[in-house]
């Protein structure tokens, strides 16, 4: 069993659409959940990261993180076509070693 | 413009080459990592470095190797040992904490 679990998709919604990505993971040490969007043939980008349980929103994008179901979740509202690419997780256990494991990402495609 | 560059975006290699990626940054970052990206799986950590003239291996060092001789530089060589060397490279770098990683526009390497 991965140690991060997310669904490869793809993902097509329409443009407007709430788009939900979801991520599960096994390792309870995980403290820090990171979002990345990774364009075709170019490096992932930082979207958000969060520490422990709670959302945390920033402009169209909802992140949140449930512990007790080792569960985490990103929203985007009001999709846009800009939006598609691949969405990626990643998650940090803070004990020292400067690991991130990621998982294999969420294609999505919105369309207009 | 601060940001990460890696060079060249895309490599061709013959089998048994060595072949060394650039990676450089200006963003004044301590940590400085290496990722492999094949289709289907997470991004896999081969090296990191968090200082100047030290770098661990990461999940995957077998066949690869780097040198921290400036803060600005982390260079990866894929050395004719590793055994199937094609994918993608992505470069990132951090103040000091894993969880907020930027990364560079990747190099892909096709070795035939």
């Amino acid at each position: 069993q991965k140690e991060v679990e997310q669904d490869p998709g793809p993902l097509s919604v329409p443009e407007g659409a709430i788009v939900s990505l979801n991520c599960t993971y096994s390792n309870s040490a995980f403290q820090y959940f990171m979002w990345y969007r990774q364009y075709s043939r170019k490096g992932p980008e930082l979207l958000m990261y969060t520490y422990s349980s709670g959302n945390k929103e920033d402009g169209r994008f909802t992140a949140q993180v449930d512990k007790s179901s080792k569960y985490i979740s990103l929203f985007i509202r009001d999709s846009q076509p800009s939006d598609s690419a691949t969405y990626l997780c990643a998650m940090s256990d803070p004990g020292g070693y400067q690991k991130v494991t990621f998982g294999t990402g969420t294609k999505l495609q919105v369309i207009p | 413009d601060g940001g990460i560059t890696q060079s060249p975006k895309y490599l061709f290699r013959k089998e048994g080459q060595n072949v060394t990626l650039s990676c450089e940054q200006n963003l004044n970052h301590d940590a400085m990592y290496w990722y492999r990206q094949d289709p289907g799986q997470g991004l896999r950590l081969i090296y990191y470095s968090q200082i100047v003239n030290d770098f661990q291996k990461g999940d995957i060092a077998e066949g690869y190797s780097v040198s921290r001789e400036k803060k600005e530089s982390f260079p990866l060589t894929v050395t004719s040992a590793q055994k199937n060397p094609t994918a993608f490279y992505l470069c990132a770098s951090s103040i000091s904490q894993v969880y907020e990683q930027y990364f560079g526009p990747g190099t892909r390497l096709t070795v035939t």
